[in-house]
């Protein structure tokens, strides 16, 4: 039972800008914890993508940016790319389920 | 370089139980606190459990809590999960996942997974 929200599903050309939101409560995201993203291409293991709202580990393209406001996140990836589709998923801390994850979200490359 | 390898899924009936493990490598293992995340069948990432770094804590989820049991072995660099009264919706694949050790409560390296089905 997921209590981050994120759209099903997001698209966009090659080259465009798309966002990903992740919506929370005030005992997850609005109590101050952390979000970080991951990344799960079709048939692998999830990979960490962005962490702290908006650090990004070593290896990870600067096309990818995440913020943090209020009881909200978000993902962006600029300049989007056909390697890019995959589904993405929110994570953050929630006092009563501990760590938590978003519904996540497919996002396709037209 | 992080590696962590789990083994010991498999098919198992009803009520049944099964022990992961997941062996670790390339970091200090006895520093780091670590968990197990579960995909179901085209659902999205559940959150199972995690062990802290001296194994003196776990924390679980509400719809493992009672049945699962995490721990680990700090001479071999393994981490197990004890599954117990086994359902048919915790048919899923398990992931290994090392935390980062910094705050925030996220993990940095996960395991290629291994299936576990629940089937009369």
């Amino acid at each position: 039972q997921s209590v981050l929200t994120q759209p099903p599903s997001v698209s966009g050309a090659p080259g465009q800008r798309v966002t990903i939101s992740c919506t929370g409560s005030s005992s997850n995201i609005g109590a101050g914890y952390d979000v970080h993203w991951y990344q799960q291409l079709p048939g692998t293991a999830p990979k960490l993508l962005i962490y702290a709202n908006n650090n990004r580990p070593s290896g990870v393209p600067d096309r990818f940016s995440g913020s943090k406001s209020g009881t909200s996140a978000s993902l962006a990836i600029t300049g989007l790319q056909a390697e890019d589709e995959a589904d993405y998923y929110c994570q953050s801390y929630d006092r009563s389920l501990s760590r938590v994850f978003g519904t996540g979200t497919k996002v396709t490359v037209l | 370089e992080v590696q962590l390898l789990e083994s010991g899924g498999g098919l198992v009936q009803p009520g049944g139980s099964l022990r992961l493990s997941c062996a670790a490598s390339g970091f200090t293992f006895s520093s780091y606190a670590m968990g197990w995340v579960r995909q179901a069948p085209g659902k999205g990432l559940e959150w199972v459990s995690t062990i802290s770094s001296s194994g003196d804590y776990t924390w679980y989820a509400d719809s493992v809590k009672g049945r699962f049991t995490l721990s680990r072995d700090q001479s071999k660099n393994t981490l197990f999960l004890q599954m117990n009264s086994l359902r048919a919706e915790d048919t899923a694949v398990y992931y290994c996942a090392k935390d980062s050790g910094r705050s925030g409560w996220y993990f940095d390296y996960w395991g290629q997974g291994t299936p576990v089905t629940v089937s009369s």
